[in-house]
């Protein structure tokens, strides 16, 4: 059975850079056949897709977050991560880890429990 | 990338049968059969209901059944059951020049 963990900071400054890391068990990043995703969730609203990246390091974004987020993956440690730059208020959300069943799909499959990131001073 | 249009609220009796609809466009519902239903109770993470417009993960019950005609795709949940009480979101691929698809803003799902 998959399960991915989200872990990080729970709170974070305004202008500061948001790093949160997914632990992947029961399954490896790098057999190749899903992507890995970050997806938030503003209190009490919807779901919004950050971006993906497949275990070979290729990314894709969200074009309205494009320019403040990066993700990486560390294959040794089975980990996929998150950083979002210049963070502000609304950017405060719980953020998930998940797995993506493919290129074509946009479907996510497992789930990380989501860690709740607060930006305030 | 628009989001995919929900209704805010749907509501059913237990026993009954609700059908939730997910509108989008020839770009991404009406365009691809990759349309997924997550079922999210609060505050959990989302499961994964159906994939791929109509199939359905191992462990979900066949109560719930995935459909789509043209841009509108549709959940139908048959004999509701109290647990079924929660919000459903949509999702669709719409990428062919760009990676990801979009969401659907999510349905509250009462169980009266």
């Amino acid at each position: 059975q998959v399960q991915l963990q989200e872990s990080g900071p729970g709170l974070v400054k305004p202008s500061q850079t948001l790093s949160l890391t997914c632990t992947v068990s029961g399954g490896s990043i790098s057999s190749g056949d899903y992507y890995w995703s970050w997806i938030r969730q503003h209190p009490g609203k919807g779901l919004e897709w950050i971006g993906d990246i497949y275990y070979s390091g290729s990314t894709y974004y969200n074009p309205s977050l494009k320019s403040r987020v990066t993700i990486s993956v560390d294959t040794s440690k089975n980990q996929f991560s998150l950083k979002l730059n210049s963070v502000t208020a609304a950017d405060t959300a719980v953020y998930y880890c998940a797995r993506d069943r493919g290129y074509y799909e946009f479907s996510f499959d497992y789930w990380g429990q989501g860690t709740l990131v607060t930006v305030s001073s | 990338q628009s989001a995919l249009t929900q209704p805010p609220s749907a509501s059913g009796s237990p026993g009954q049968s609700v059908t939730i609809s997910c509108t989008g466009t020839s770009s991404d519902v009406g365009g691809y059969d990759y349309v997924s239903w997550y079922q999210q109770h609060p505050g959990k993470a989302p499961k994964l209901m159906i994939y791929e417009v109509s199939k359905r993960p191992s462990g979900v019950p066949d109560r719930f059944f995935g459909s789509k005609s043209g841009n509108t795709a549709s959940l139908t949940v048959s004999g509701l059951q109290a647990e079924d009480e929660a919000d459903y979101y949509c999702t669709s691929y719409a990428g062919s020049n760009n990676f990801g698809g979009v969401f659907g803003g999510g349905t509250k799902l009462t169980v009266l």
